[in-house]
């Protein structure tokens, strides 16, 4: 059984167009988390959610929303989609919350979602 | 914030050979510190951590130590395999998220 599932794996799109990529985690985790990795590995966080709430909001455009109707999920929303929104997306959870110190965070990541926007 | 700089790659190994990757942190505080490994086409997996000064962490041959005076926390192997090629992420948690290094790509030739 895959431990943090993230569809789809590719995502190739135009220009303006609206898209999502879903995460699912089976770990029983309460945190959840989106990254965004671009073509020279770099890794950034964008969201984090505790319990289906917010706890880090990175400095990301509008058009990203994320979205967890539940603690097992986190969906990623892109509107208007733009060249420079291409990269890898990877979703990740931990037992652990951010917004703790002094406790080990180990995250558990997803395979990744390659978008190309064109 | 926290922030992590590692060593700039890439790097390519011989088979046996020993492979260094530096890193150090910047916190407030004493952060718990990370190696993650992304094999290719995968996501990142923790290869390793340790959660306070002179722990060490080690796992596939893989070693590190928590260095509070130098503020390090050096990857360490000390004979690579092909099977070892992949990028590899430093990072720390002690501020409210979890900052990675830019990350190492490691290939390891034959």
């Amino acid at each position: 059984d895959t431990a943090v599932s993230q569809t789809p794996k590719y995502l190739v799109t135009q220009m303006g167009n609206d898209k999502s990529i879903k995460c699912e985690q089976n770990l029983g985790h309460d945190t959840m988390y989106w990254y965004k990795q671009d073509s020279k590995k770099f890794l950034k966080i964008m969201f984090s959610y505790n319990n289906k709430e917010l706890i880090i909001n990175e400095t990301v455009p509008n058009r990203f929303s994320p979205k967890s109707p539940d603690k097992a999920h986190l969906n990623l929303h892109i509107n208007s989609l733009e060249l420079g929104d291409s990269a890898v997306y990877f979703c990740a959870s931990s037992q652990v919350g951010s917004g703790t110190r002094h406790t080990v965070n180990i995250q558990y990541f997803g395979a990744g979602t390659r978008l190309s926007v064109l | 914030g926290d922030s992590v700089t590692q060593m700039e790659g890439p790097v390519t190994l011989s088979e046996e050979a020993f492979l260094t990757i530096n890193c150090t942190y910047t916190a407030t505080g004493y952060p718990s510190l990370f190696w993650y490994v992304q094999y290719p086409g995968e996501g990142l997996q923790l290869l390793l951590k340790a959660t306070k000064a002179d722990d060490k962490g080690s796992n596939k041959g893989f070693e590190a130590t928590y260095r509070k005076e130098t503020t390090s926390f050096h990857l360490e192997k000390g004979s690579v395999q092909v099977s070892d090629s992949a990028v590899y992420f430093c990072a720390a948690h002690g501020d409210y998220k979890l900052s990675f290094g830019a990350g190492t790509t490691v290939t390891v030739r034959a």
